[in-house]
């Protein structure tokens, strides 16, 4: 079984609306983090917020909120007031255990497109 | 700067030919990753290190090869590539830490594009 799934291969979304971008996660470990990763067509991966499997909020950063419901094993990624710069292929990934060193796994990503 | 450096970024090689991309990170991070990307498939990793002279495989390491000599660097080796192998490769390093803690996140390089003929 896949540890995380996006389901939504592409989104389209206009300028400044919000957008929610889904991730479902697999594990039985208590303890994991989140992560969501930007990859724009220039090619680099640049991390964008984290959600540790303990947090009783929300996380957030500026535009980025994650949407972390536990008990229904998602991690959505929220962008608020969409720009041209958001569009880009977004990943999602978990790191599972409490032992150190625990790979990184990443779903198939999804495609953004923002337009004005 | 903090920062994970991968070279070459473009890669053009022909079967057999054995070569090195190298990986090099400033943020003395114990752990260090390389991770493939292909369409359709997301990043899968390939081999991993937790520190000097500690490697392993991961999800996918057929055809590859690491050494870990220096905190510092973790070169990936391809002895015989294949046109299989073609692909975008990233270097990625972070703190070794449990999953669950803050500060954990991965810090890529540029990647490597690297196509076998």
């Amino acid at each position: 079984a896949q540890k995380i799934t996006q389901t939504q291969p592409g989104m389209f979304v206009q300028e400044k609306e919000a957008v929610t971008l889904d991730c479902t996660y697999d594990t039985s470990d208590p303890s994991y983090g989140l992560f969501w990763y930007k990859q724009p067509s220039s090619g680099e991966m640049i991390f964008l917020i984290y959600q540790g499997s303990y947090d009783q909020q929300n996380a957030t950063e500026g535009r980025y909120s994650l949407n972390f419901q536990k008990a229904r094993k998602s991690a959505n990624l929220v962008i608020s007031a969409s720009q041209l710069g958001d569009s880009a292929m977004y990943f999602c990934a978990m790191r599972e255990g409490n032992q150190a060193g625990t790979a990184l796994i990443f779903g198939k990503g999804t495609t953004l497109s923002v337009s004005s | 700067e903090a920062q994970v450096t991968q070279n070459p970024r473009y890669l053009i090689t022909v079967t057999g030919k054995k070569l090195t991309v190298t990986c090099s990170q400033n943020m003395n991070h114990e752990y260090m990753s390389w991770y493939r990307q292909d369409p359709g498939l997301g990043l899968r990793q390939i081999y991993y290190s937790m520190n000097v002279e500690v490697t392993d495989k991961g999800d996918v390491p057929e055809g590859y090869k690491v050494s870990r000599k220096e905190k510092r660097n973790f070169p990936l080796i391809l002895e015989s590539p294949s046109p299989n192998q073609t692909s975008l490769y990233f270097c990625a390093s972070s703190l070794f830490q449990g999953a669950a803690s803050r500060g954990t996140e991965a810090f890529f390089g540029q990647g490597t594009r690297l196509t076998v003929v």
